[in-house]
């Protein structure tokens, strides 16, 4: 069965700093992995996907992830947090173009300034 | 880029009613529309898939006649929470999928019921 872990309920960083918010997911043949931010009341926004090619996605916002196939994982990014980068950030998978995603946990993230 | 306009964003009714909600897709024709729940705090979960001019496919636990879901059009599916009660209340997100196969999110609705 397909599944998304998302290990952390939260992480902290202050601004200025790297942050990763970890993903990693369990999908039989190649998976298609997606990344969305929630803002409180708010619906899904997407940041950025995988699906081929390069293992290193740039997505929106500065963001990104590297997609690494032995360790299953799907880390998501950026060099320098920001306080508005604060927010729910979900990971997702699919096994076929198209089809439902499947939704890890969320993490929420919280920057400080 | 394409919108998913999903309304209303937030609605409050009382126990026993029904509410319906819609999810359009604005510039693009969506042959399939996802509908999922997020309780406070918790990852969306998919429930039920719905394919325009056909009947919707429900997860398991997800109760069909409580949730009815119509996709009658390519640009517009609705939910209708019948005979709401408070265990419905709850954050409902619809997503749409174009002819390339790319999903769109609606921006949520967050129901309360009292």
């Amino acid at each position: 069965a397909q599944s998304v872990a998302q290990p952390e309920d939260q992480v902290n960083v202050a601004e200025g700093n790297p942050l990763t918010v970890k993903c990693t997911y369990s999908v039989s043949g190649n998976p298609y992995l997606f990344w969305y931010v929630q803002y409180p009341n708010r619906g899904l926004q997407f940041l950025l996907k995988y699906i081929t090619g390069d293992n290193l996605v740039k997505g929106s916002y500065g963001f990104e992830a590297e997609f690494n196939k032995s360790q299953t994982s799907f880390h998501l990014k950026k060099p320098s947090a920001l306080v508005s980068d604060s927010a729910l950030y979900f990971c997702a998978v699919s096994y076929q173009a198209g089809t439902a995603l499947i939704f890890g946990k969320g993490t929420t993230l919280s920057v400080s300034s | 880029g394409a919108v998913v306009s999903q309304h209303p964003s937030w609605v409050i009714c009382k126990s026993g009613t029904s509410v319906k909600i819609e999810c359009r897709s604005l510039d693009f024709q969506a042959t399939t529309m996802f509908w999922y729940r997020q309780f406070p705090k918790q990852s969306l979960m998919l429930m039920a898939t719905s394919n325009e001019g056909s009947k919707a496919t429900y997860e398991q636990g997800v109760e069909k006649d409580k949730f009815l879901i119509n996709h009658a059009s390519l640009t517009l599916s609705t939910l209708t929470v019948t005979s709401a009660h408070p265990e419905d209340s709850s954050f409902y997100i619809c997503s749409a999928r174009d002819r390339e196969v790319k999903l769109f999110f609606g921006s949520g609705t967050q129901l309360s019921v009292l």
